[in-house]
C-alpha cells in the first residue's frame, strides 16, 4: 500500500538556520502530497501541498517540490523563527473506495532555540 | 467561515459513560472525517462520511459510534470506553471527495477514559 516516510526527530536549530525535513513516499499513481504542521495542544494545519510532478507548494516561507524522479517532498525554509516550532507531518492522499484517505509519516518535532 | 470547530475540548469518562463529541463546519465540504491521534504519533483515520453517509469505517470497535446529521455537523458516540482508547480526536472536511483538495482540521477533543 501507499506510504510516506519522514526523517526522524526531534530536530533542534537555532534562530535563523536553514530547515530541510525529509520525506519520501511510496505510491501508486500519481497521489498530492501535503505538509501538515501541528502546534502544541491544536489540530493539524495545511502548511502547503503540490498536486502533481514537479508542482512547488510555498506558504509562510515553506517550500516543498513535488519530485517524481526521487519520490520526494522535502520540506525547506530559510531561516527558521522560534515560533516554527512544532510537529511537522508529511501526507499524501490516497482514493479507497471512492474515498480520499490521507496517509500520513510518523511526523518530525522542530524545536527552534532563540 | 474557514473552520472546523469541536467541543468539548476537553472530556473526562468513565468506562460506563455515554458522551458525544461535535464537530460542525460551514465551509459546504461534503466529506468530513474523525481521526485519533495519540501522543508522538500522527492521526489514524477512523471514519469518512460522503455526503452524509458513511463511506469508510477502519475498522473501528462498536463503542466507537459515528452520525452525520447533515452536510454541516458531524457527531461521534462513545460508549463503553476503555483506557487505552484516551487520545486527541480529531475531526476533519473537505471539499470534495477528491485527492487535490486538503483536508481542514478542527483543534480537536482530548479524551480521557478513567
Amino acid at each position: 500500500g501507499n506510504s510516506v516516510t519522514q526523517m526522524e526527530g526531534p530536530v533542534t536549530l537555532s534562530e535563523e538556520a536553514f530547515l530541510t525535513i525529509n520525506c519520501t513516499y511510496t505510491a501508486t499513481g500519481y497521489p498530492s502530497l501535503f505538509w501538515y504542521v501541528q502546534y502544541p495542544g491544536e489540530g493539524l494545519q495545511l502548511l502547503l501541498k503540490a498536486t502533481k510532478a514537479d508542482d512547488k507548494g510555498s506558504n509562510k516561507g515553506f517550500e516543498a517540490t513535488y519530485r517524481k524522479e526521487t519520490t520526494s517532498f522535502h520540506l525547506e525554509k530559510g531561516s527558521v523563527q522560534v515560533s516554527d516550532s512544532a510537529v511537522y507531518f508529511c501526507a499524501l492522499s490516497d482514493r479507497i473506495q471512492g474515498a480520499q484517505k490521507l496517509v500520513f509519516g510518523q511526523g518530525t518535532r522542530l524545536t527552534i532555540n532563540p | 467561515d474557514t473552520e472546523v470547530t469541536q467541543t468539548p475540548k476537553h472530556l473526562v469518562m468513565g468506562m460506563t459513560n455515554k458522551k458525544s463529541l461535535k464537530c460542525e463546519q460551514h465551509m459546504g465540504h461534503r466529506a468530513m472525517y474523525w481521526y485519533k491521534q495519540k501522543a508522538k504519533k500522527p492521526p489514524e483515520l477512523m471514519f469518512v462520511y460522503s455526503y452524509e453517509k458513511l463511506s469508510i469505517n477502519e475498522s473501528v470497535p462498536s463503542r466507537f459510534s459515528p452520525e452525520c446529521p447533515n452536510s454541516s455537523l458531524l457527531n461521534l458516540h462513545l460508549h463503553a470506553l476503555q483506557p487505552e482508547d484516551s487520545a486527541l480526536y480529531l475531526c476533519a472536511s473537505s471539499l470534495l471527495q477528491s485527492s487535490y483538495n486538503e483536508q481542514f482540521f478542527g483543534p480537536g477533543t482530548r479524551l480521557t477514559v478513567l
